[in-house]
């Protein structure tokens, strides 16, 4: 099983601040990087997909950027909220591998009011 | 409302007492998987099914068997369950065709989970 590692593991930030973190995948045979967000008691969903070098994508105040070639993307929230709170997965796509995901093992945030 | 249903939620059993978990989807999704979720872990494949009658192992089979018969149902079946399969059980869907790439989202269901004593 190849590693998708993610970083830090937990995070507390107050009300209004920005937040980042990251995942890290194997960049060889790169095809997709999914992340989603789970929240206690429910089930993950997804934020952003994305599959080329240098995408960004947004969702009001979240954001992601991929790197493929260095294997790396960056998950930004502008402006934390309390109901931010939540782990955040990302999930790496490899390819010929049958739309199998490797999951990283999460960024748990918590929002202090 | 598109959804994947799974039942039951939670389930405490016995060692070696056969169980199935349900997994329902009604998205008409090509794509299906099961998962389970241990602490410190990532959420890991156990099964995946690309459709009907086509199903294979993810990254943890071992004790589990899998069907699809249908397209929307995506059963998980442990034949003789063991303490160490204690988990948080994810099924999950997607289409197989027309996303980036062909790598479209995944929907997840409730979750169930499995206490095996």
């Amino acid at each position: 099983i190849l590693n998708v590692e993610q970083s830090p593991q937990s995070l507390h930030v107050q009300e209004g601040d920005s937040t980042n973190f990251t995942c890290s995948f194997p960049s060889s045979n790169f095809y997709a990087l999914h992340w989603y967000r789970w929240e206690t008691a429910k089930s993950p969903e997804a934020l952003f997909v994305m599959t080329l070098n240098g995408d960004e994508k947004k969702k009001g105040r979240i954001s992601a950027t991929l790197n493929t070639k260095e294997g790396y993307s960056y998950l930004y929230i502008k402006g934390s909220q309390p109901e931010d709170s939540a782990t955040y997965l990302c999930a790496w796509g490899r390819s010929g591998s049958a739309r199998q995901l490797t999951f990283g093992s999460g960024t748990q945030l918590t929002v202090l009011p | 409302e598109a959804q994947v249903t799974q039942n039951p939620r939670y389930l405490i059993t016995v060692t070696g007492k056969k169980l199935t978990v349900t997994c329902s989807q009604n998205m008409n999704h090509e794509y299906m998987s099961w998962y389970r979720q241990d602490p410190g872990l990532g959420l890991r494949q156990i099964y995946y099914s690309m459709n009907v009658e086509v199903t294979d192992k993810g990254d943890v089979p071992e004790g589990y068997k899998v069907s699809r018969k249908e397209k929307r149902n995506f059963p998980l079946i442990l034949e003789s369950p063991s303490p160490n399969q204690t988990s948080l059980y994810f099924c999950a869907s997607s289409l197989l065709a027309g996303g980036p790439s062909g790598y479209n989202e995944q929907f997840f269901g409730p979750g169930t989970r499995l206490t095996v004593l």
